[in-house]
This record gives C-alpha cells, structure tokens and sequence, in this order.
C-alpha cells in the first residue's frame, strides 16, 4: 500500500471547517484513500473513502486531487467532539490483499471553543 | 449496524497471568477479524488476521504462541495474551470485515490492558 504523510497535528474553531491535508504520491491507479478518526481511547471510526471522484457523506467530504497525488478531508461544522487523531490510509480494496489496513501517525485535531 | 464489541474494555492482571479477550461482530458475520495494538501516543499496529476457521496469520515480530488467536464462530474471535509482562500493556483493538465481499472493516472500542 502507498505511504500517506499527514500534518501532525493542527487546532481549527469549533464551528469553523476543518480541512486535513494528506500526501500519497505514490499512489496506484487501483488505489483508493479511506479515512478514519480515533477518538481518545477509543476504536477506529470509518469516516468516508474514494478512488477519483470527490466524495460526500453525512460526516465529511472528501477532495482528491486530479492527479491523486494528494487529498483533503473537509468536515464542514467542526464541533468538539471532533476532537481526535485523524488517518490517512491508502490502499487497495480486495480481498487478495486482506483488508490490511495500515495505520500511520495520523493528525491529531483539536477542536477549540 | 455493523457493531463489533469487545469485552472485556478494561483489564488489570498480575505478571505471569494469562488474558483473554473477545472480538464480537453484533450484527453481522465477519470472515476476517483483524487484531491491532496500540501503545501510547503511537498509531495502531496491526498484530494478526484472524479467518473463521483457519490458522490466525501474524505480522512479523508478533510471537504467535504467546498471543493466542482462536475465530471459532463467524461471529468471535478472542485474543489471549500468555504468559503476560509489564511489557504488554497496551490498548488491543480489534476490527471485522463481513461476510459477503463487503470490503469495509468495522472496528470495536477497544480493551486497555495493564499487567502489574
């Protein structure tokens, strides 16, 4: 799977738009980029995934650059409970490969009053 | 939906001693039940993949006979850490992929393990 790079952490105002950037040069035609969000002591959440097509859902959208080399998950009304380590993992989506997902150090996001 | 449960979420055992922990998908049958740990302020490292009904496969570095993977149902899979050190102390995290082809892993809260 292509190594992602991520910002270690960043603060952003809580009802503001938060917009988490993340690099994947190295990405395959067949990849995909998903992203999850750890809550402090807690397990992984899904949060949204994509191949090419920007993507939406009822907790983030989700921008891929054209040439896919980079990304930005954008979750529109931050609030605080927000607040959490968030992945970027890319990889491929069969099941010859596992599912392996393979974490990285994530960006630690701090929602602030 | 898609519910994995762990139990238990918390354990305090003495050196020596051995823990078990269970993985359950609630509401869905998982093929594939993933196990990570997580050490603090580190990322999540994946452990082993555990299949219904097959050998658990483990990531290099990971001593297979001192953690115990054990996918008896579609439905648990259990961790047991033998022989346990201070040293293993860490949040074990597990996940499952269900049945069917969905390609989605759907992850439990998580068991904070301390060993005295």
């Amino acid at each position: 799977d292509a190594k992602t790079t991520q910002p270690t952490s960043m603060d952003c105002a809580e009802g503001r738009a938060a917009n988490l950037p993340c690099n994947h040069s190295t990405i395959s035609g067949n990849e995909y980029v998903y992203w999850y969000r750890q809550i402090h002591s807690q397990g992984p959440q899904y949060i949204i995934h994509g191949l090419k097509n920007n993507e939406t859902n009822e907790m983030a959208s989700l921008i891929i650059t054209e040439d896919r080399k980079s990304s930005t998950l954008i979750l529109p009304h931050a609030t605080l409970r927000d607040t959490a380590v968030y992945y970027c993992i890319v990889r491929v989506p069969i099941k010859a490969a596992g599912n392996k997902l393979t974490f990285g150090g994530g960006t630690r996001v701090l929602v602030k009053p | 939906g898609a519910v994995v449960s762990q139990h238990p979420s918390r354990v305090i055992c003495k050196s020596g001693t051995s823990v078990k922990i269970e993985c359950r998908s609630l509401d869905f049958q998982a093929t594939t039940m993933f196990w990570y740990r997580q050490f603090p302020k580190q990322s999540l490292m994946l452990m082993a993949t555990s299949n219904e009904g097959s050998k658990a496969t483990y990531e290099q570095g990971v001593e297979k006979d001192k953690f115990l993977i054990n996918h008896a149902s579609l439905t648990l899979s259990t961790l047991t850490v033998t022989s346990a050190h201070p040293e293993d102390s860490s949040f074990y995290i597990c996940s499952a992929r269900p049945a069917g082809g969905h390609n989605e892993q759907f992850f439990g809260p998580g068991t904070r393990l301390t060993v005295l």
